[in-house]
């Protein structure tokens, strides 16, 4: 099925350990998207790639990295692993900007829950 | 900058009986709005949007949405609910020309028998 792919599902780190979150759309979206849910938080944007070849900083940026590999793949990093980064990730993808982009939204993966002990 | 106020946290409703969930937003400038529905342990699904034209929106499962610029909101309301609306709402904003869409907090509906 169509749709926004992200591995791993479930994860649990050490403080100070590294990983790579993975996230692909094979729905030819050009923009792409990292988000983190807390609770009582809603969803912040953490990095977004508005097209291949670019990234920008979100709303909660530090800590990670993220890398915009080709126009499906968009990858989250992180260095050094905090307790304070435990949460739910989402990664999401959708058309550019204009009324085409609006009109179908984001697409959003099914998540990666993620534990810093 | 945008925001979004989702007032209520919880909202707990008798199965067939009527629900409002609450959104307003801030903006200076023309925004588009949406709201998403996630069930446990899914990602978050499209209900919802309002781009432009008439300011009652229609979505799926039964929803429906009112645009109200003059109070900046964008209630979200169903006449008759099901246990399987049992979920969390997200309610979103972007500018118009944006490409980044801004959450609320969420609005947790629990649909009791």
């Amino acid at each position: 099925n169509a749709g926004v792919t992200q591995t791993p599902k479930f994860q649990v780190l050490k403080t100070g350990q590294s990983m790579t979150l993975q996230c692909a759309q094979d729905m030819n979206h050009n923009s792409m998207y990292w988000y983190r849910q807390d609770p009582g938080m809603g969803l912040r944007l953490i990095y977004y790639s508005a097209s291949e070849g670019t990234t920008d900083k979100g709303e909660v940026p530090n800590g990670y990295n993220v890398s915009r590999l080709n126009k499906r793949e968009f990858s989250l990093r992180l260095e050094s692993a905090a307790p304070s980064q435990t949460s739910v990730y989402f990664c999401a993808s959708s058309f550019n900007t204009g009324t085409r982009g609006w009109n179908y939204g984001y697409t959003f993966g099914s998540g990666t829950r993620l534990t810093v002990v | 900058a945008q925001s979004v106020t989702q007032l209520d946290s919880q909202v707990p409703v008798f199965e067939e009986a009527p629900v409002e969930l609450r959104c307003n937003y801030s903006s200076s400038v023309s925004v588009y709005l949406f709201w998403y529905v996630q069930y446990p342990n899914q990602g978050l699904q499209l209900l919802l949007k309002y781009l432009s034209g008439s300011t009652l929106v229609k979505g799926i499962n039964g929803f429906e949405a009112e645009f109200n610029k003059s109070q900046t909101s964008f209630h979200l309301r169903k006449p008759s609910v099901h246990i399987s609306d049992t979920a969390e709402y997200f309610c979103a904003v972007s500018q118009t020309g944006a490409n980044n869409l801004f959450f609320g907090t969420g609005t947790r509906l629990t649909v009791i028998p």
